[in-house]
């Protein structure tokens, strides 16, 4: 059973414009929310991450925006450059006794120059 | 800078082969994980270990099995290859029981397994 859900698989933004990747989660037990990005032949790498104490986090262009009573939080990428074409994965798990990420099933940017 | 290596990035094997997967980190974590990648499926766990000689099962641990001898490397064994194994696997390694920045999982750069 999957616990968290990611769409689109799949995204195709114009340069500049913005990117919009979706995740909803079924464990309320889950406290906290890491986006990952991978580039083709590397390893995923943690990209920003948001507790549900807070409704967003911003860390430059990427924001994570999260709604606690509806499970769901997603991955704004504003101003997407071509640079940012890359696989993004969400993920959740708990804080304390914490070993296993569970992850969505990723959704492949692609940035149009 | 923490550092995942893993053994091969490409590997092509037969069906019924017995196959090896390699991982040292560097950085002294207590824990290590194996996933597999596939289109569609997002990043399955196989298998993690919390310790030298301790492993716990992942979500899809059938047909694998793994060894940990060293706090630094993380083996992940296909017993009888089958081609139903072709995938990307990836190891990561983290440190502490919490979750958060500090505690993030690094990953390899995976390895490729093709099994015809």
């Amino acid at each position: 059973q999957q616990q968290v859900k990611q769409s689109p698989q799949s995204l195709i933004v114009q340069k500049g414009g913005i990117s919009i990747i979706n995740c909803a989660y079924e464990n309320t037990a889950f406290d906290y929310f890491p986006w990952y990005q991978q580039f083709p032949g590397k390893g995923p790498a943690l990209l920003i991450a948001i507790r549900p104490d807070v409704s967003e986090k911003k860390e430059g262009r990427f924001t994570i925006s999260f709604n606690k009573s509806a499970k769901q939080f997603s991955l704004h990428i504003m101003d997407s450059q071509p640079g940012d074409s890359a696989t993004y994965f969400c993920a959740a798990t708990v804080t304390y006794g914490a070993q296993k990420l569970v992850f969505g099933q990723g959704t492949r940017l692609t940035i149009n120059p | 800078d923490v550092k995942v290596t893993q053994s091969s990035r490409y590997l092509v094997k037969r069906t019924g082969e017995k196959v090896f997967l390699e991982c040292v980190q560097d950085m002294d974590h207590e824990n290590m994980f194996w996933y597999r990648q596939d289109p569609g499926l997002g990043l399955r766990l196989i298998y993690f270990s919390y310790d030298v000689k301790m492993k716990e099962k992942g979500d899809i641990p059938e047909g694998y099995s793994v060894s940990r001898e060293k706090k630094e490397r993380f083996s992940l064994i296909l017993e009888s290859a089958s081609t139903n194994q072709t995938s990307m696997y990836l190891c990561a390694s983290k440190k502490g029981r919490l979750a958060g920045i500090s505690y993030e999982q690094y990953f390899g750069p995976g390895t490729r397994l093709t099994v015809t």
